[in-house]
């Protein structure tokens, strides 16, 4: 089983702020790599899928990057909107989504 | 638009069997997998098991035991069963579409307790 290790628990940031978060795959995923954003009392929905590429609708704010083993995601100016918790995904014999890291309002 | 429509008991009592049903609307179960995805309270997220129109399964290895996958294709609809379910299996269950390796549409959740 690949075991997705996200970084950090909790991102405390302030509405403007970039925010970089982590995802650390305990064997390489070649470029398999999905984020999710989930909002309280809310199923997540996708952002990025194939470690950089931005699901429809998403703004450009949010971007993906990495493979192998290492990725971030990167939401360059933060919106109200986007405090929530973010879940990086990927698949090889079957699914697997890391612990979540919580952006929250400082 | 694709929808996916959820339903089953929200209260199951330990030892007993977990039953969801998910309804898809606006598109057909073909060409796709079909899968059950939970998330305890305040935790993260367990895929469960997938399955397509035709009844092949996978199911997660630390689940497989207790799980069983079925599909009715004339009514567009895929379920699952939890059998001898504890307080570990209270969550909020999803049912989602898998389009190859990324989930794409999602259910709208059901909490479920279990809770005698």
């Amino acid at each position: 089983e690949i075991v997705l290790t996200q970084s950090p628990a909790t991102l405390s940031l302030s509405p403007g702020e970039g925010a970089t978060l982590s995802c650390r795959a305990s064997q390489s995923v070649s470029k398999y790599l999905n984020w999710y954003q989930q909002k309280p009392g809310q199923a997540p929905s996708l952002l990025i899928y194939d470690a950089s590429k931005r699901a429809t609708g998403i703004p450009a704010r949010f971007s993906g990057s990495g493979s192998g083993t290492d990725f971030t995601l990167t939401i360059s100016s933060l919106e109200p909107e986007d405090f929530a918790v973010y879940y990086c995904q990927q698949r090889s014999n079957w699914l697997t989504f890391g612990g979540g890291t919580k952006v929250e309002i400082k | 638009q694709v929808q996916l429509q959820q339903w089953g008991a929200g209260l199951v009592k330990p030892s007993e069997t977990l039953s969801l049903t998910c309804a898809v609307y606006g598109g057909s179960l073909s060409g796709y997998y079909w899968s059950w995805i939970r998330q305890p309270p305040g935790k993260g997220l367990e895929w469960i098991g997938e399955i397509n129109h035709s009844g092949s399964t996978n199911y997660n290895p630390s689940l497989k035991t207790r799980v069983t996958f079925s599909v009715d294709t004339s009514n567009n609809q895929f379920s699952l069963k939890l059998t001898s379910v504890t307080a570990a299996d209270t969550a909020v269950y999803y049912c989602a579409r898998i389009l190859t390796s990324l989930v794409d549409r999602w259910g709208q959740g059901t909490l479920v307790t279990v809770s005698s």
